[in-house]
């Protein structure tokens, strides 16, 4: 059966990075593309960026432009999104996704807290 | 880019129908037939209900129907039952290659 399953738990000083990652289970890793969404305690769904694995074309949400990067490692069918400069507003549960126009199977997310 | 505009809570009684709005603008909603919608229960991931403004992924119930008109795209939920309570975002393609997520939407059934 389709999994993604994402890294545990982080916490960060503001100023530092943070690498979360999503390994993925039961298809072929670069026949779909990898989304990442955010959702901050108590808010809404935060769209961040794609990628897709076959080739590592990315897109980004232009507020995330500069600050986020997504990669792959294809020998090990896991995707990765790293955010810089983090700040107290980038404390949020981190998803990632199968898909770019569907969605359809998601990882059990990765809560970020950023605090000093 | 703006998320997109939802409802904050909308709630119905068992059996009743209720129906989600989100509007965008010709950019996003309006522009493409890329909307989807999804549900989510209290510290759960997310789960699609309709991709492509009307399409049904399968194993979701064929209670839940989309549509769109213009700049708004809307979820249908008929004959409500207790485990449709939880909260929905809708989703759209944009111009500028991206997506971006509506502001969510609570349901309570009474």
């Amino acid at each position: 059966q389709v999994q993604l399953v994402q890294s545990g738990a982080e916490v960060k000083r503001p100023g530092a990075s943070v690498k979360v990652s999503c390994k993925a289970s039961g298809y072929t890793f670069t026949s779909y593309d990898i989304s990442w969404v955010r959702q901050a305690p108590g808010q809404g769904l935060e769209w961040m960026g794609w990628m897709i694995p076959n080739n590592g074309n990315t897109g980004y949400a232009q507020k995330f432009q500069g600050r986020v990067t997504l990669t792959r490692d294809t020998s090990i069918s896991t995707a990765y999104m790293e955010l810089s400069s983090l700040r107290s507003d980038d404390t949020a549960v981190y998803y990632c996704a199968r898909g770019w126009n569907i969605l359809d199977y998601w990882g059990q997310g990765t809560l970020v807290t950023v605090s000093s | 880019q703006s998320a997109l505009t939802q409802p904050a809570s909308v709630s119905g009684s068992p059996g009743q129908s209720i129906t989600i709005s989100c509007t965008g603008t010709s950019s996003d909603v309006g522009g493409y037939n890329y909307v989807s919608w999804y549900q989510q229960h209290p510290g759960k991931a997310p789960k699609i209900m309709i991709f492509e403004v009307s399409n049904r992924p399968s194993g979701v119930s064929n209670r839940f129907s989309g549509s769109k008109s213009g700049n708004t795209a809307s979820l249908t939920i008929s004959g409500l039952q207790a485990e449709d309570e939880a909260d929905y975002y809708c989703c759209s393609h944009t111009s500028s290659n991206t997506r971006v997520f509506g502001t969510g939407t609570k349901v309570t059934v009474l």
